[in-house]
């Protein structure tokens, strides 16, 4: 299974903290990315990495790609209550099958 | 607003009943999506279409029956549906190039309750 898996599975922290969420794959990828969801609602794309980079930004995100690993992070940098969602990292598979096929997501709480 | 919208956003119906949701992008994509996600599983690739043509069906039961009209609109008829397909359902599209698949905007949903 392309299927990522992201970890941890929950994670709590107070605003102003840092936040690390992890993402691991099995196959060769043509890029990943990572979604935010709002409880109940719909996907919104933060950021996509392709194959060939290594670390990109987008204000207070950063994500890093190791293909060696086949794992991708998200760090969200001072957090803040509203970052409060679930994320979840998507593959897009290389090869004639690709599609993009998203992970279970890491529930963040950003508390005061 | 990420220029993606779906209707009705909640439906409740029995596992007799016959309902469509109504997905609408505004974005000026060539490509369009159904997922299913559901509690505790990962979001569930559904159909996809590509200039109106489906591209992938991906193993999904004959009770869901998408229509795809023109690049902007997409449907999903729903016919005796069993109490397992509750779920949340999200159409999303994109603009699809070749083998990659670029960032995708999804609509809001649909909470779909099945009795």
């Amino acid at each position: 299974s392309q299927q990522g898996e992201e970890d941890p599975q929950a994670l709590s922290i107070q605003e102003g903290e840092n936040a690390t969420m992890n993402c691991s794959y099995k196959t060769s990828i043509n890029n990943l990315q990572w979604y935010r969801q709002n409880s109940g609602r719909g996907l919104v794309h933060l950021i996509l990495i392709r194959s060939n980079e290594r670390e990109k930004h987008s204000g207070r995100l950063r994500v890093t790609l190791d293909t060696s690993k086949k794992s991708s992070s998200l760090l969200i940098t001072a957090s803040r209550a509203a970052d409060t969602a679930s994320y979840f990292c998507a593959t897009d598979g290389a090869g004639t099958a690709s599609k993009l096929t998203f992970g279970t997501g890491t529930r963040l709480q950003v508390t005061l | 607003e990420t220029g993606v919208t779906q209707t009705p956003r909640h439906l409740v119906m029995g596992m007799t009943n016959k309902k469509s949701l109504k997905c609408e992008q505004h974005l000026g994509h060539n490509a369009m999506y159904w997922y299913k996600q559901s509690a505790k599983k990962p979001l569930e690739l559904m159909f996809v279409y590509n200039f109106k043509e489906q591209t992938e069906n991906n193993s999904v039961p004959s009770r869901f029956s998408p229509e795809c009209p023109n690049s902007s609109h997409l449907f999903l008829h729903l016919h005796t549906l069993q109490p397992e397909d509750s779920a949340l359902y999200l159409c999303a599209s994109s603009f699809h190039s070749g083998s990659s698949y670029n960032e995708q905007f999804f609509g809001p949903g649909t909470r779909l309750t099945v009795l």
